[in-house]
């Protein structure tokens, strides 16, 4: 079965300190994205970073990078130099294969760490 | 600017009604979804679109029904088989509904019962 797992309910982070929130996955395709998306209290969900199963290096974008361990099936987010608009939900998700019409952007997500971040 | 649009803000449902929400998108983008977010949960995927006039089932289609006459447009109908409607609607588009491309969101739509 395909799924993902975010463990940490909520984390407290401190103004300028590096946090890292984690996600675990679940497959047997051998082809497959892992994305890390942003859910402030607003609502709306922000694309963060993007890292595929083929790829050789960490993904990294700004101030957030993802810690990938294929063996393991981790894909951690690690955001460096916490600031307070960095305080939401963050949801890590899978990208999925469908056998119809060949494959698919079809997404499968965790249940969200809710990060705050403290001044 | 391009982007997705979702509407209405808020909307309320009486018991036995059907409502429709709307999701607009000018990226450009061929493949279209539906989620519904929970209090406290993750985001669930309703319905989905690879191309005009075509779409699929997602995990929790029952009580839902959805439409594909233009690219830019992926309506979704609430109807009233749905008997617990009450949640925060998302809709996404990508660009191809092939190869790995990141999901693009809206605002949400926030679904109550009257």
């Amino acid at each position: 079965a395909q799924k993902i797992t975010q463990t940490q309910p909520g984390m407290f982070v401190q103004e300028k300190e590096a946090v890292t929130l984690d996600c675990t996955y679940d497959t047997s395709d051998p082809s497959y994205g892992l994305f890390w998306y942003k859910q402030p209290s607003s609502g709306e969900m922000i694309f963060l970073i993007y890292q595929g199963s083929y790829d050789q290096q960490n993904a990294t974008e700004g101030r957030y990078s993802l810690n990938f361990q294929k063996a393991r099936k981790s894909a951690n987010l690690v955001i460096s130099a916490s600031q307070l608009g960095d305080s939401a939900m963050y949801f890590c998700a899978m990208r999925v294969r469908e056998n119809y019409g060949g494959a698919t952007n079809k997404l499968i997500f965790g249940t969200g760490t809710l990060l705050a971040v403290q001044p | 600017d391009g982007g997705i649009t979702q509407s209405p803000k808020y909307l309320f449902r009486k018991e036995g009604q059907n409502v429709t929400l709307s999701c607009e998108q000018n990226l450009n983008h061929d493949a279209m979804y539906w989620y519904r977010q929970d209090p406290g949960q993750g985001l669930r995927l309703i319905y989905y679109s690879q191309i005009v006039n075509d779409f699929q089932k997602g995990d929790i289609a029952e009580g839902y029904s959805v439409s594909r006459e233009k690219k830019e447009s992926f309506p979704l109908t609430v109807t009233s088989a749905q008997k617990n409607p009450t949640a925060f609607y998302l809709c996404a588009s990508s660009m191809h509904s092939g190869g790995v491309q990141p999901q693009h969101f809206g605002d949400g739509t926030r679904l109550s019962i009257l």
